[in-house]
C-alpha cells in the first residue's frame, strides 16, 4: 500500500530535550515536506526536501532541523525544543512531475512540549 | 504575511444544503489551486485541484470556481451531507520548477453538517 508513516503518532516531552519524528514513504518521491498544523494558522511548511541530500528552509524553519540522506526518509529533529513547538506535524511528499502536485500526506504526530 | 487567505473558519450547514468556502490569493505566479479534506486524526488528503486555465471544475458533489482577475477560488458542496463534516484547506503552487511541489495553504475551514 502506498503510504507516508511517521512516528511517533503522540509524544509528550520536556523542554530541551532533543526529540526526532521520523518520516518514511514508500512512493519513490523526489519530494518530501514537513507542516505543523496549528488553529486558525492552517498548515505551515517547515523545511522540505527536493531529493537526496537536497534540502531548505520552508515557511517557519527556526527551532528544527532535518536531513535527507535516503529517498524514502526525512527525519525532523527538534535539538531543543520549546513550549512554543507543541503542536500537529505532518510529513508529505509529492512527485515532482508537471502537471501534478498532489501531496500525500502522514497520519500525523501530536506533539506536546511541557 | 498570509499569501493565501480562506474564510469561514468554521461553518455550520444542514444536511442537503450548499456549503461555500471561499479563498484569496496575492501571488500571480501561483499556478495550481487545490482544496485537502481533513477528517479528524487524518492527515489531509486531496479533494479537487483546478489550474487557471478554466473557471471551473465539477467532481461529483464539489466545484471549484476559479476568478482568475479577482484571484479568488472558492469550493462548493452541493447536497452536503454529514459525512462531509471535515477542515478543508484551499492551496496554491508556484509555478516554477525551483519551488517543486511546494504548496501553500489557506488557514482552513471546519464544516460541519447537521442530519
Amino acid at each position: 500500500e502506498a503510504q507516508v508513516t511517521q512516528n511517533p503518532r503522540y509524544l509528550i516531552t520536556v523542554t530541551g530535550k532533543k526529540l526526532t519524528v521520523t518520516c518514511s514513504q514508500n512512493m519513490n518521491h523526489e519530494y518530501m515536506s514537513w507542516y505543523r498544523q496549528d488553529p486558525g494558522l492552517g498548515l505551515r511548511q517547515i523545511y522540505y526536501s527536493m531529493n537526496v541530500e537536497v534540502t531548505d528552509k520552508g515557511d517557519v524553519p527556526e527551532g528544527y532541523k532535518v536531513s535527507r540522506k535516503e529517498k524514502r526518509n526525512f527525519p525532523l529533529i527538534l535539538e531543543s525544543p520549546s513550549p512554543n513547538q507543541t503542536s500537529l506535524y505532518f510529513c508529505a511528499s509529492s512527485l515532482l512531475a508537471s502537471g501534478s502536485n498532489e501531496q500525500f500526506f502522514g497520519p500525523g504526530t501530536r506533539l506536546t512540549v511541557l | 504575511q498570509q499569501q493565501v487567505k480562506q474564510s469561514p473558519q468554521s461553518l455550520i450547514v444542514q444536511k442537503g444544503g450548499i456549503s461555500i468556502i471561499n479563498c484569496a490569493y496575492e501571488n500571480t505566479a501561483f499556478d495550481y489551486f487545490p482544496w485537502y479534506q481533513q477528517f479528524p486524526g487524518k492527515g489531509p488528503a486531496l479533494l479537487i485541484a483546478i489550474r487557471p486555465d478554466v473557471s471551473e471544475k465539477k467532481e461529483g458533489r464539489f466545484t471549484i470556481s476559479f476568478n482568475k482577475s479577482a484571484k479568488q477560488f472558492s469550493l462548493h458542496i452541493m447536497d452536503s451531507q454529514p459525512g462531509d463534516s471535515a477542515t478543508y484547506f484551499c492551496a496554491a503552487s508556484p509555478i516554477f520548477y525551483n519551488q517543486g511541489g511546494k504548496l501553500i495553504f489557506g488557514q482552513g475551514t471546519e464544516l460541519s453538517v447537521k442530519p
